[in-house]
């Protein structure tokens, strides 16, 4: 298995659906982050967990949700969502939030949105 | 506010050659530089972390080097291969969890 995995690999939802998605991550891992990459711009930090408690939301909107139910799993909700809400959706896990604490990375979900 | 920047934003040689890849950050007061490695369609793979207090961290044909007071690092690879063609991203560490990201060069090598 590899260290982080990312479900599903696509998703194409309209902006009226509501859709979940998971990150589990098997190196036992203290933190759990989601980022946002879109086209031709830096990645974008949305959320990061620290023994399941939010301690980082970095000015996301409402419409994204995340659930960080144990130190493995990591979920983010996603309802009415926008056009410019298609991205890659990378999850990422680290020992613990130290600055010394490499980020390991999962393959993404690649989020269309009609 | 610190802001990465990486030129070119792609670069395309052939196979064999030695080349340079470029990655500037406005703010010095850093932790680390790390690179990363993102082929298409998929996650970031980290390749070399080079601490505040470092020149350079070296892994096989890989070199990355770090001027902290010009706010400027490379990543040297040696005898380039078609399988190092991919977009590499460097990110500065400013805080405990908090990555600055550039936007990537994306290298193709040609057989």
């Amino acid at each position: 298995e590899t260290g982080v995995t990312q479900t599903p690999r696509h998703l194409v939802m309209g902006m009226t659906n509501k859709k979940s998605l998971k990150c589990e991550q098997h190196l036992g891992h203290n933190a759990m982050y989601w980022y946002k990459q879109s086209a031709k711009k830096p990645l974008e930090l949305m959320f990061v967990y620290s023994l399941e408690e939010r301690v980082e939301n970095n000015s996301v909107p409402s419409r994204f949700s995340p659930e960080c139910p144990n130190s493995s799993h990591l979920f983010l909700h996603l309802h009415t969502l926008q056009p410019e809400d298609s991205a890659l959706y990378l999850c990422a896990s680290s020992q613990d939030t130290y600055y010394n604490s490499p980020l390991h990375f999962g393959n993404g979900t690649r989020l269309t949105v009609t | 506010k610190q802001e990465v920047t990486q030129i070119p934003a792609a670069l395309s040689v052939p196979e064999g050659e030695n080349l340079v890849l470029n990655c500037s950050f406005t703010d010095s007061a850093i932790y680390n530089l790390q690179w990363f490695r993102q082929d298409p369609g998929k996650g970031l793979t980290s390749l070399l972390l080079i601490q505040s207090s470092q020149r350079e961290q070296t892994s096989g044909r890989l070199n990355a080097s770090l001027d902290k007071s010009s706010g400027r690092s490379t990543l040297y690879i040696a005898a380039s291969q078609p399988g190092d063609s991919a977009t590499y991203l460097c990110a500065v560490r400013q805080s405990n969890y908090q990555l600055i990201w550039g936007a990537g060069t994306k290298l193709i090598i040609k057989p």
